[in-house]
């Protein structure tokens, strides 16, 4: 079983909608980062948190330690925001990044 | 302001030609460096790490190695590449053990897309 586990896998809204994209670790953690991965490769740093909750635009991100969960919400989607979207957690004590396998978002016009 | 960058951009090898990426940090010191590798469909996987001057950590054993010979440069390197080296390579770094703190975020760079034919 993968440490890092993202939900759903494919994701397809209209223009419009309200996002959520979901990530649950089993491992614990110091802190977790969501990244932005753009068709052309290039990955972008969203947020990184180890508690409460961020947000930065469009894009809000909460964390509930105890339940080890995190989400990302993206308010009133637009087709720019289509991307790979990637949790990842810095385990406690550790320099590296655990990875889950992304959230492919597409949004349509 | 700080910047990462990558080249070459895109690479065309064939099988068994040696290989070398570079990385390089600018607008800091004393980096954490990272080499990843996302292959085809798949999520990024941590190739090596390196927290100072020629300090190299590895996570998987294949035959790539890593070098870091100063303090904001990174080398990915192999003597004889593979079909399954294929894959997109990021370089990324967060602020060092240091007045930075351990836990910065990770930024990326723009990454080398690797064939290997």
């Amino acid at each position: 079983k993968n440490e890092v586990e993202q939900s759903p896998q494919n994701l397809t809204a209209q223009e419009g909608e309200f996002i959520t994209i979901n990530c649950s670790y089993s491992v614990g953690i110091s802190a977790l980062h969501w990244l932005q991965q753009h068709p052309g490769g290039g990955i972008v740093s969203l947020f990184m948190l180890s508690s409460g909750k961020k947000k930065h635009g469009r894009l809000i991100a909460t964390i509930n330690i105890q339940e080890k969960h995190s989400s990302l919400h993206i308010t009133a989607s637009h087709p720019r925001d289509s991307a790979v979207y990637i949790c990842a957690v810095r385990k406690g004590g550790s320099e590296k990044l655990v990875f889950g396998k992304g959230t492919k978002l597409t949004v349509n016009p | 302001s700080q910047t990462i960058h990558q080249w070459p951009a895109t690479l065309v090898q064939p099988v068994g030609s040696p290989l070398s990426l570079e990385c390089t940090v600018e607008g800091t010191s004393n980096p954490n460096l990272y080499w990843y590798r996302q292959a085809a469909g798949r999520g990024l996987q941590l190739l090596f790490y390196s927290v100072g001057i020629g300090q190299i950590s590895s996570e998987v054993p294949q035959n790539l190695s890593a070098s870091r010979p100063q303090d904001r440069q990174f080398i990915l390197s192999s003597k004889k590449l593979l079909l399954s080296d294929s894959g997109f390579y990021l370089c990324a770094w967060t602020g060092g053990g240091g007045t930075s703190g351990r836990y910065n975020e990770q930024f990326f760079g723009p990454g080398t897309r690797l064939t290997v034919l």
